[in-house]
């Protein structure tokens, strides 16, 4: 068990549709990460938060927005929603930059 | 797009054997990072290596670190079939600062994974 939850771990919607994701990070990591994976993108990082701050931004799409919250746990807002953004969605925290990151089990998220 | 590519793309071994995968990248780093995932599951991480370092041990993982080369290896000795999983490297790049009138601005800190090695240990 990583410490790291994820809800929900499965969701299935449709095209234009929204979703949130939730991650609730290891008890004492400031560091929130959100990953994207995807069969032919590989695993890809989307977006990290460091104590509520936004510290960097990867390959997100402007459909997808984040936050962190004061009491450290994140959300990852998918919107428009296209049968693309299908994947599995993983939240990883960590105690700071250039520490080992541990990863939740993700979210798999089906578009219909 | 990736930083770190796997070699191979798929390997399969008896159990018993030793497993070496290799990981290369492209730019300048402060560390790599190796990490296993079981089909399905999250991400576990295995070992760090810094710039700094060359060789790092931690059980049956072995991990070599070529700054020259920009290349890392993973062994894994005495496999056993619970080690079937996926195996990436993820490369920490370097934290560059720059000078805007008075202040130091920190640039962030990625990690950037690779497209994973597939092992399959048979028992």
């Amino acid at each position: 068990d990583s410490g790291v939850t994820q809800t929900p771990k499965h969701l299935i919607t449709a095209t234009g549709q929204r979703v949130t994701l939730r991650c609730s990070p290891r008890s004492g990591d400031l560091s929130v990460y959100w990953y994207q994976q995807s069969l032919d993108q590989g695993l890809q990082f989307l977006i990290h938060y460091y104590n509520g701050e936004e510290r960097a931004k990867g390959n997100i799409l402007e459909r997808f927005s984040a936050q962190q919250f004061p009491d450290l746990h994140s959300e990852l807002n998918l919107s428009s929603l296209e049968l693309g953004d299908s994947a599995l969605y993983f939240c990883a925290s960590s105690v700071g930059e250039e520490q080992p990151q541990h990863f939740g089990d993700g979210t798999r998220l089906s578009i219909l | 797009s990736q930083q770190g590519e796997e070699d191979p793309q798929a390997l399969s071994i008896q159990e018993g054997e030793n497993a070496t995968m290799n990981c290369s990248y492209k730019t300048s780093i402060n560390n790599l990072q190796w990490y296993r995932q079981n089909s399905g599951r999250g991400l576990v991480h295995l070992i760090l290596i810094r710039s700094n370092e060359r060789e790092k041990h931690s059980g049956r993982l072995r991990v070599t670190l070529d700054t020259s080369k920009k290349s890392s290896s993973l062994l894994i000795t005495a496999s056993r079939a619970a080690d079937t999983a996926s195996y990436f490297c993820a490369t920490g790049g370097e934290r560059l600062q720059a000078q805007l009138w008075s202040r130091t601005m920190d640039s962030s800190y990625k990690l950037i994974f690779g497209s994973g090695t597939r092992l399959l240990v048979r028992p």
